[in-house]
This record gives structure tokens, sequence and C-alpha cells, in this order.
């Protein structure tokens, strides 16, 4: 089945400092790939939609400078965390789908775990 | 308002016995897919089933089936004969074929299979 990579699996890191995590799809080209958070014993809130080659789509109240995504090529998208301050600690989780219809599952990245001191 | 919603926050269930995770859903869109996740403790996020708006017969993975009440707008999971390895939370989702490719998930359920 389809594979997608995420890295790191978990980071810890300084108030202020900027984080970024990685997303790859590994054995098919991902012409949308998507970002998740997801705070504990909660379900996933969509962050953003990411295209190759285009902007990034962001949810309502998700907030575009502090959450850049950048989708350079179909195999890899990334999430940076800029200025991380200790409320952006969450679990973060991408999901990528190749050219396909509403009857393809997505299939996800095995998550990042951001703790910020 | 709520597209996918599930109405048990958490499960108890006998290990052996069979259960079933409720789901209801919401759309206007003819084309949509369903879909359920379970997600174990570790965060992975395990595609489990899938069920088209289209399709006519229930889908079914191995232990898995999908109840698929179209009129109710009902896409309840059953898991038969229920392992310990099946404790988890469980989401249910749904993908609508007219604008955009994301999918959107229910709260979850919290599944506990008891020895």
């Amino acid at each position: 089945g389809a594979v997608v990579s995420q890295h790191p699996s978990w980071v810890i890191c300084k108030s202020g400092t900027s984080v970024k995590i990685e997303c790859r799809s590994l054995d098919f080209q991902a012409t949308t790939m998507f970002w998740y958070r997801q705070f504990p014993k909660q379900s996933l809130m969509l962050m953003a939609t990411s295209n190759e080659g285009s902007k990034a789509t962001y949810e309502q109240g998700v907030e575009k400078d502090k959450f850049l995504i950048n989708h350079a090529s179909l195999t890899l998208s990334t999430l940076t965390v800029t200025s991380a301050h200790p409320e952006d600690s969450s679990f973060y989780i991408c999901s990528a789908a190749g050219k396909g219809t509403y009857n393809s599952p997505l299939h996800f990245g095995n998550g990042t775990r951001l703790t910020v001191t | 308002a709520q597209k996918i919603t599930q109405t048990q926050p958490g499960m108890f269930v006998q290990e052996k016995e069979a259960v079933t995770l409720d789901c209801t859903y919401d759309t206007s869109d003819p084309s949509y897919g369903l879909f359920w996740y379970k997600q174990p403790s570790s965060g992975e996020m395990i595609f489990l089933i899938y069920q088209g708006s289209y399709d006519q017969q229930n889908a079914t993975e191995g232990r898995y089936s999908l109840n698929f009440q179209k009129a109710r707008k009902s896409a309840n999971l059953v898991i038969s004969a229920s392992q310990l390895g099946d404790s988890a939370m469980y989401f249910c989702a749904m993908r609508e074929g007219g604008r955009d490719d994301k999918i959107i998930f229910g709260k979850g359920t919290r599944l506990h299979i008891l020895p």
C-alpha cells in the first residue's frame, strides 16, 4: 500500500525557535497533501491543504504566518512552525493523496509530537 | 454544523464479542466516500475500510464490516470477534466528491477491549 513518511517523529524545542516537519510520499506522487493537528484525546483538525507548486489553502482560524507550508515537489511537503510557543505543542500529522477522487483513502504519516518548552 | 457525528465517546467491550461503532454523516453531495481509521496510542492513523456512496453492497475487510444505510446517512463500523489489540481510538471520516479532496473526521470513539 501507499506509504507516507513523516519526520521527525518527535521534537522538543525552546520557545521562540522554528521547527520544520517533513512529509514524504514514498511510492506515489502526492498531488495534494494535508496537514492536521491533534490535541490529546481529540480528533484531527485540518490545518491546511497544499497542492504541489501552489500556495497552501489554510482552514479558518489557522495562522498562515505561524504555520508555513511548502509543497515544492510531488513527493515532499513541509510544515514549519515559526517562533514556536508552548501552546503550539501538539501532535501534527500529514496525509497525502494521489490523483484520485473521493473514493481514495488518504494515507497518513506517523505524526510528529512537538513539545515547546 | 457537524458533518460527521460519532455519538459514543467511549466503549467497553468484552474480548471476542462483536462491537458496533456508530457514525452518521451529513452531505448534499451525491458523490462521497466514507472511511474508518484506527488510531492506537502510538498515534499513527491506520486505514480500515471504505464505502462509496454509490456502492450497493456493504464493504467488508476481514473482521471489519461497514453497515451502510444511505437513507439514514449512517455508516457504522462493525468489528467481529474483538481482540485486545483492537483497543484504540476509531475515527469515522468522509471525503466529498464535489469541491476539494479534504477528508473530514468525526470526534472519534475510544474502544476498550476487556480480557
